[in-house]
């Protein structure tokens, strides 16, 4: 799988945008880009993922750039409960039993 | 079924004892994974089942570690002779994989709050 490199901790103001920075220049044409997030004490959470388009759900927004070496995910209005470390993660989305290399993620604190 | 259910929450004990963690993943899914992770690093893979079978392990899943899944619902991991450094949390988590080979569809993992492990 294709190595990813975030920014080790971040911070925002509560209710701004906050913008998450990964960058995956290795990654093959059949790798997908996923977004998790583990608050303190907890396990993991899925945010999201892609492959070439943006995407967006109820929690993000996924911005990957056009040649795929890097992407950004937006928490549109970040709220103190977003505190948690973010993970950016390339894999190959198939049933072949990949195993998600998380890395070190980014730590955002959102400040009131 | 709230999620992926880990238990004990929490573990303390004497190096060289054994322990065994339980996991019990959302009831449809049929593939269940098992994760570490040390304080300040991203959970790491250990081994992941499909249905009944282990289909891969990791380097880290040493000799004194096992795991099943023996009726393909729930799973344990066991440590053996448990050392200071298999201090760790224990990760577990589910997906739903709709089919084998070419085309198949992952719905994304779920985890669990995981097992907190110390070894004293």
């Amino acid at each position: 799988d294709a190595k990813t490199t975030q920014p080790t901790s971040m911070d925002c103001a509560e209710g701004r945008a906050a913008n998450l920075p990964c960058n995956h220049s290795t990654i093959s044409g059949n790798e997908y880009v996923y977004w998790y997030r583990q608050i303190h004490s907890q396990g993991p959470q899925y945010i999201i993922h892609g492959l070439k388009n943006n995407e967006t759900n109820e929690m993000a927004s996924l911005i990957i750039t056009e040649d795929r070496k890097s992407s950004t995910l937006i928490l549109p209005h970040a709220t103190l409960r977003d505190t948690a470390v973010y993970y950016c993660i390339v894999s190959l989305h198939s049933n072949s039993g990949y195993a998600l290399n998380f890395g070190k993620g980014t730590s955002l604190l959102v400040t009131p | 079924d709230t999620g992926v259910s880990q238990d004990p929450r929490h573990k303390i004990t004497k190096r060289g004892q054994n322990v065994t963690f339980r996991c019990d993943p959302i009831s449809e899914h049929n593939r269940l994974y098992w994760y570490r992770q040390t304080l300040g690093q991203g959970p790491e893979f250990l081994t992941y089942f499909q249905n009944e079978a282990q289909l891969e392990k990791s380097r880290l899943l040493s000799d004194r570690f096992s795991a099943e899944r023996p009726k393909g619902s729930f799973s344990t991991l066991e440590i053996q002779r448990t050392e200071q450094g298999d201090s760790a949390m224990y990760l577990c988590a589910s997906s739903l994989v709709s089919k084998i080979g070419p085309g198949s569809t992952n719905y994304g993992y779920t985890f669990g709050s995981g097992t907190r492990l110390t070894v004293v």
